[in-house]
């Protein structure tokens, strides 16, 4: 089993509306999470933090749920510019501990 | 504002052929890092180095060798090129192990 899924998708949505992803690892001494955009032929980027109360940037929802060992992203009222890979990023927290990347899950928003 | 540079940005090499690729960071981060993507999969960790002075395997080092050159740069070898070795690859930076990376642009690799 590896030690970060994503279902890879695709996820393609119209325009405005609300997607979900989900990634579920399976080391439960991860501690630090993250999700990275990556956009066609283009290096990841940090999109955000994952906190244990769960964040929000704008349109952006990341939450955490350690007893089922997942977090998610929620996004809402879906842009076009939005199509991309969304990679999560799992780090067990040890001096020594080192961040695993998902696969990918790629949503494509259509007008 | 160049963040993480990556020279080149395509390349393609003969089998045997060797070729470094290298990596320059402008941010004073501490740790520094070698990723190869291949299509539909994520990225997988070659090499890395947590401070300068130090290199560390990372998931895949088979055919590869880093030199951390000082703190800024950070250079991958392959000695002797093979088709497997054909891939994206990815330099990144973080001012703590782990954590907010910043990648370069990558070098698109074909071996043949």
């Amino acid at each position: 089993r590896k030690e970060v899924e994503q279902d890879p998708g695709p996820f393609n949505v119209p325009e405005g509306a609300t997607v979900a992803f989900n990634c579920t690892y399976s080391n439960s001494a991860s501690q630090s999470f993250f999700w990275y955009r990556q956009d066609c032929r283009k290096e990841p980027k940090l999109l955000m933090s994952v906190y244990s109360s769960g964040n929000e940037d704008g349109r952006f929802t990341a939450q955490l749920n350690r007893a089922s060992q997942y977090i998610s992203l929620l996004i809402r009222d879906s842009k076009l510019s939005d199509s991309a890979t969304y990679l999560c990023v799992v780090k067990r927290d040890t001096n020594a501990g080192k961040s695993t990347f998902g696969d990918g899950t790629t949503l494509t928003v259509k007008p | 504002n160049a963040g993480v540079t990556q020279t080149p940005k395509f390349q393609v090499l003969k089998t045997g052929q060797s070729m470094t690729l290298q990596c320059a960071q402008d941010m004073n981060h501490n740790s520094m890092y070698w990723y190869r993507q291949d299509p539909g999969m994520g990225l997988r960790l070659i090499y890395y180095s947590a401070s300068e002075g130090t290199t560390d395997k990372g998931e895949v080092p088979n055919g590869y060798n880093v030199s951390r050159l000082n703190k800024r740069e950070f250079s991958l070898r392959l000695e002797s090129a093979a088709p497997s070795q054909t891939s994206v690859y990815f330099c990144a930076s973080s001012e703590v192990w782990g954590y907010g990376y910043t990648f370069g642009s990558g070098t698109r690799l074909t071996v043949v």
